[in-house]
């Protein structure tokens, strides 16, 4: 079993629709959780990270944890074609980040 | 403020070459990331330093690899000698937490 899957996709949405992306982690002990934005040819950016249960809300994007299910989830509110890129999530364990291996999100106009 | 810079952006070069990547992380940041990312591995992290001491080195595939951080604003990581499966996109990343990385734009390198 993989430290931190996520459904590769691709996913496709319309635009205006929202978009959700999920992750599941192995590690119980996981304390801090990540959301990249990937675009094709370019670096992982840092959009979302979330340390408690719950909700976080920022813009149009919304991070939900549960730790009791090992999940974290992405999801994208009003999506537009900019947001088509790979969204990668990332867990904090121990002392380094470990990636999934992305979701290909497109947003069609 | 400038963020984490690499050089050189391309590399294409020939197996059994010496190949070394340079990266400078963003001023104050005290944690540095070397990744290496494929099609078929996705992000992988090959080493990371803590105020320029390596903490943690398990991720570096075989002596062929090696990484140095000298002082706190410059890092290299070395191939000797490269081969074709090494060809990658090589990411550094810094953080000031550790927590929050912050990547650079990466150096596609080609081994023929």
């Amino acid at each position: 079993q993989k430290e931190v899957e996520q459904n590769s996709g691709p996913l496709s949405v319309p635009e205006g629709a929202i978009a959700s992306l999920n992750c599941t982690y192995s590690d119980r002990g996981s304390q801090s959780f990540f959301w990249y934005r990937q675009y094709s040819g370019k670096s992982p950016e840092l959009i979302m990270f979330i340390y408690s249960n719950g909700d976080k809300e920022d813009g149009r994007f919304t991070a939900q944890l549960n730790k009791a299910s090992q999940y974290v989830s992405l999801l994208i509110r009003d999506s537009q074609p900019s947001d088509s890129a790979t969204y990668l999530c990332a867990v904090l364990p121990g002392r380094q980040l470990t990636f999934g291996s992305g979701t290909q999100l497109t947003v069609l106009p | 403020d400038a963020g984490v810079i690499q050089s050189p952006r391309h590399e294409v070069t020939e197996m059994g070459q010496e190949v070394t990547l340079r990266c400078k992380p963003i001023s104050g940041h005290n944690s540095l990331f070397w990744y290496r990312q494929t099609m078929m591995r996705g992000l992988e992290l090959l080493i990371y330093f803590n105020n320029n001491v390596p903490i943690d080195d398990s991720g570096m595939p075989e002596d062929r690899f090696s990484a140095k951080m000298p002082n706190a604003s410059f890092s290299t990581l070395k191939i000797q000698p490269s081969e074709p499966r090494d060809s990658a996109v090589y990411f550094c990343a810094s953080s000031l937490t550790g927590n929050e990385q912050f990547f650079g734009p990466g150096t596609r390198l080609t081994v023929l």
